[in-house]
């Protein structure tokens, strides 16, 4: 496997359910971005890990909840989701977050939370 | 705050044709980059082209060309000989340091159909 790949490709969930999406990157990459694409709205940085420390919560709530384990990994627990929260979510990489490194994006999860 | 805005939500052209899609931006920093970053249908999203704001000359990649106009806060993308395979939607981005996490900030998009 090349670049960032992301599982599962679709999800569906309840509101009551809890379920994760996986991101790993096989660029060597020490950064690593959760964003929300939303129809008709701009890209939304979610989080950002740097060598596997969190360095940016965008006033994201805590229904959304990111893990990084390593700097290879990176996870998003949902549980309790609202409606408007479906949406495309795409991970990213990039070399490190210090500096304007180009970031590689995978294929996305489509969500959709009945 | 930084914001990006796409005026165009839909272009569309004929094959070999030239287009250009608009991009403007707010910022009060100095020194940041800009990115075209494209994501066909349903596959990845992928950059494009970048340029470095203290760099006056404008970037190309092969087709893809930018007209960077600072002091107008201006960043257009033009595609010339365009190609069935550049259908797709086409992001304008902007890079700038916060709290040292380099921030990308997406505008809104425009699709392009390139028609044959």
């Amino acid at each position: 496997e090349t670049g960032v790949t992301q599982t599962p490709r679709h999800l569906v969930m309840g509101m009551t359910n809890k379920k994760s999406l996986k991101c790993e990157q096989h660029l060597g990459h020490n950064a690593m971005y959760w964003y929300k694409q939303s129809a008709k709205k701009p890209l939304e940085l979610m989080f950002v890990y740097n060598f596997k420390e969190q360095t940016e919560n965008n006033s994201v709530p805590s229904r959304f909840s990111p893990e990084c384990p390593n700097s290879s990994h990176l996870f998003l627990h949902l549980h309790t989701l609202q409606p408007e929260d479906s949406a495309l979510y795409l991970c990213a990489s990039s070399q490190e977050a210090q500096a304007p490194y180009e970031q590689y994006f995978g294929p996305g999860t489509r969500l959709t939370v009945t | 705050a930084q914001t990006v805005t796409q005026s165009q939500p839909e272009m569309s052209v004929q094959e070999a044709e030239t287009v250009t899609l608009s991009c403007t931006y707010d910022t009060s920093e100095s020194n940041y980059y800009l990115f075209w970053y494209k994501q066909p249908p349903s596959r990845q999203m992928i950059l494009v082209i970048r340029q470095e704001a203290y760099k006056q000359q404008n970037a190309t990649e092969n087709r893809f060309s930018v007209n960077f106009q600072k002091a107008a806060k201006s960043f257009s993308l033009k595609i010339s000989d365009s190609q069935l395979g550049d259908t797709a939607m086409y992001f304008c981005a902007f890079m700038g340091a916060f709290q040292g996490a380099q921030k990308l900030v997406f505008g809104q998009g425009t699709r392009l159909t390139i028609n044959p």
